[in-house]
């Protein structure tokens, strides 16, 4: 079973939209979340983290988690087509040592 | 940043032979990890690996799959004998406890 799900699978936004990303745990374990950028062709580079419920903001990044529904989710405000790329959530729990990945989101975004 | 370095970058090997993928992690972390993508896709998890032990494995870990890190050198993958499944890019990381850092992967092709 999956223990990390992302949606949408593929997103299209304009230049300058707001692009926004969903990843669900189905393990109760889990209590860390991490979001990774991947351009193509590349490894895969920390954007940002998130442990405690509410919002963290970075820039034009913006991550909220609700613990309770494990749900966190990335928005991308004033997309950039350099933001063009797979988008992957992590998640893992304390006090063990390994991180599962969704099968990512692939965000295109249009000039 | 820390930095994880792989050699080689791409490796091109007939379908029975053995291949090692070689990973020199960032010199103070603990934990090292290999996972296996396929075409842009998820970032699927193979084995992570603590103090001289594998921790965990997934089911893509097959039997013939090996991993090692000698007296503190390269941390390793082998595969003997490799398959035609086994084409992909190997992602090597590490961390010191929270967040990976990815080395930027070798593509094995397996003809």
């Amino acid at each position: 079973q999956q223990k990390v799900q992302q949606s949408p699978e593929s997103l299209i936004v304009p230049e300058g939209g707001m692009a926004s990303l969903n990843c669900t745990s189905s393990d109760r374990n889990v209590d860390y979340f991490w979001w990774y950028r991947q351009h193509s062709g590349k490894s895969p580079k920390m954007l940002m983290s998130i442990f405690s419920n509410g919002e963290k903001e970075e820039g034009r990044f913006t991550v909220h988690l609700n613990k309770a529904s494990l749900h966190t989710s990335l928005h991308i405000r004033d997309s950039q087509p350099s933001d063009s790329a797979l988008y992957l959530c992590a998640a893992s729990h304390t006090g063990y040592q390994n991180f599962y990945f969704g099968k990512g989101t692939s965000l295109t975004v249009i000039p | 940043g820390p930095k994880v370095l792989q050699i080689p970058s791409h490796q091109i090997i007939d379908m029975g032979q053995m291949v090692t993928l070689n990973c020199d992690p960032v010199s103070n972390h603990l934990y090292f990890y290999w996972y296996k993508q396929i075409l842009g896709q998820q970032m699927e998890f193979l084995v992570n690996f603590y103090n001289g032990k594998v921790m965990e494995k997934s089911k893509l870990f097959k039997d013939q799959f090996s991993v090692e890190r000698p007296d503190g050198s390269y941390f390793t993958l082998k595969i003997q004998p490799t398959a035609l499944e086994d084409s992909a890019v190997y992602f090597c990381a590490s961390s010191p406890r929270e967040r990976l850092f990815f080395g930027h992967g070798t593509k094995l092709s397996v003809l």
